[in-house]
């Protein structure tokens, strides 16, 4: 059974540093893309950018370059979303996605969500 | 704002069929690239409905289809059942972004 398993809630203060993270399962983690989506509360979803763990190809949306890291360890099949400054606005809940065809292709399995609060 | 554009809501009676959606533009929909459909139940994460404009994965009822043409696509739901009162999302890829991008979502009510 495919599985993408997300770590959990996270409280932070602006200024701080965080890495979530997203493990996959039950299938071959480097065959497929993992991307990530933000969703800030009672907002639309916003697509972040993408990773091919086989090799750490990485693509990010204009609006998130810069502002935010992903990365991958294919040896323990787990993908990562980190800030290094957070700030009010990154306060959201934080999806991980799969895809077979990277940015065109469409994602077949989602992670359960991690939520983010930033407050002082 | 998207650049794929979505009704912000769409209502329905039970049985009804009621189609949202997706206009785009000549970077994204219309020069060709597939349009996904996805539906999120409140506090759970998005699923996908329908995949490369108008294919449904195993599991999605056949009350759900998508169509696409020219700079547009829409998701058409006939039967309107109340489990299907969700937020629906398009996503394609846009080239003058270099990346994916969803449409801003529409939430449908079942009346």
């Amino acid at each position: 059974e495919v599985q993408l398993v997300q770590s959990g809630a996270e409280v932070k203060k602006p200024g701080e540093s965080l890495k979530i993270s997203c493990k996959g399962s039950g299938y071959s983690f480097t065959n497929y893309w993992i991307g990530w989506v933000r969703q800030m509360p009672g907002k639309g979803l916003e697509w972040m950018g993408i990773i091919y763990p086989g090799d750490s190809d990485s693509r990010y949306s204009p609006s998130f370059q810069g502002q935010v890291t992903i990365s991958a360890d294919k040896s323990i099949s787990t993908a990562y979303l980190q800030w290094s400054t957070l700030k009010a606005s990154d306060t959201a809940m934080y999806y991980c996605a799969r895809s077979l065809g990277g940015v065109v292709a469409r994602f077949d399995y989602w992670g359960q969500g991690t939520l983010v609060t930033v407050s002082s | 704002q998207s650049v794929l554009t979505q009704p912000p809501s769409v209502s329905g009676a039970p049985g009804q069929r009621v189609t949202i959606s997706c206009t785009g533009s000549s970077s994204n929909i219309g020069a060709g690239y597939d349009v996904h459909w996805y539906q999120q139940l409140p506090g759970t994460a998005p699923k996908v409905l329908i995949y490369e404009n108008n294919n449904r994965p195993s599991g999605v009822p056949d009350r759900f289809s998508g169509s696409e043409s020219g700079t547009s696509a829409s998701l058409a739901i006939t039967g309107l059942q109340a489990e299907d009162e969700a937020d629906y999302y398009c996503q394609s890829y846009d080239t003058s972004l270099s990346g994916s991008v969803f449409g801003g979502g529409t939430k449908l009510t079942v009346l």
